[in-house]
């Protein structure tokens, strides 16, 4: 079967750094995407990595192993907006986004 | 760019009658959308994945009699949730992506909060 996993949640202080770590199994492989979510509202995208290596935008970075079925989103100098879900999806041989469950990120100052 | 409008953002129903989500993409052709629902503190299902022109594919397990999609236009797709009962309330959530190939980010609709009562 196919499967993604998150830590469920995790808790972070202000200005510090963050790793949500995802793996995954999956038919296929097109590419893994990170989406946040906040309570309530729709994702909103983050990142998108389809190569081995690290993607850095801005205080987020994500970073992708397809040998090893890996990624990690990164979040650094934390801000108490960051506090959100962090969902994890890989989209499969037939284009499909499988999801993860979402990483509960609870920022405390 | 990207972006992807819901309406409506909230609706509360009675029991046996239906509704209407629209979704739009406002500044680029959606070749695919996707319908999800989400339950609280739940990941997103995907219930159907829809191509302009084309009939939606349905997950395994959603009705496609109960969950309607019209996708007529490039920039506009449709969930009737017909007959609605207390426990299709849920959080529908639409995205679209630009093309049906492989990679294309989806950019998600702000989600229609639905309540049947």
């Amino acid at each position: 079967g196919q499967n993604i996993d998150q830590p469920t949640e995790m808790t972070a202080t202000e200005g510090a750094i963050v790793q949500i770590n995802c793996t995954y199994q999956t038919s296929g492989f097109n590419g893994l995407f990170w989406y946040q979510q906040h309570a309530g509202e729709a994702p909103t995208f983050l990142s998108y990595n389809v190569l081995d290596g690290l993607e850095e935008k801005g205080r987020f970075s994500s970073f992708l192993s397809r040998s090893k079925g890996y990624s990690y989103l990164l979040l650094k100098e934390l801000q108490m907006k960051d506090s959100a879900s962090y969902l994890c999806a890989v989209m499969d041989s037939n284009y499909q986004l499988i999801w993860g469950a979402g990483t509960k990120l609870i920022i405390k100052p | 760019g990207a972006v992807v409008s819901q309406h409506p953002s909230r609706v509360i129903c009675k029991s046996g009658t239906s509704v209407k989500i629209e979704c739009r993409s406002l500044d680029f052709q959606a070749t695919t959308m996707f319908w999800y629902r989400q339950f609280p503190k739940q990941s997103l299902m995907l219930m159907a994945t829809s191509n302009e022109g084309s009939k939606a594919t349905y997950e395994q397990g959603v009705e496609k009699d109960k969950f309607l999609i019209n996708h007529a236009s490039l920039t506009l797709s449709t969930l009737t949730v017909t007959s609605a009962h207390p426990e299709d309330s849920s959080f529908y959530i639409c995205s679209a992506s630009e093309g049906n190939r492989g990679g294309e980010t989806q950019y998600f609709g702000p989600g229609t909060r639905l309540l049947v009562l």
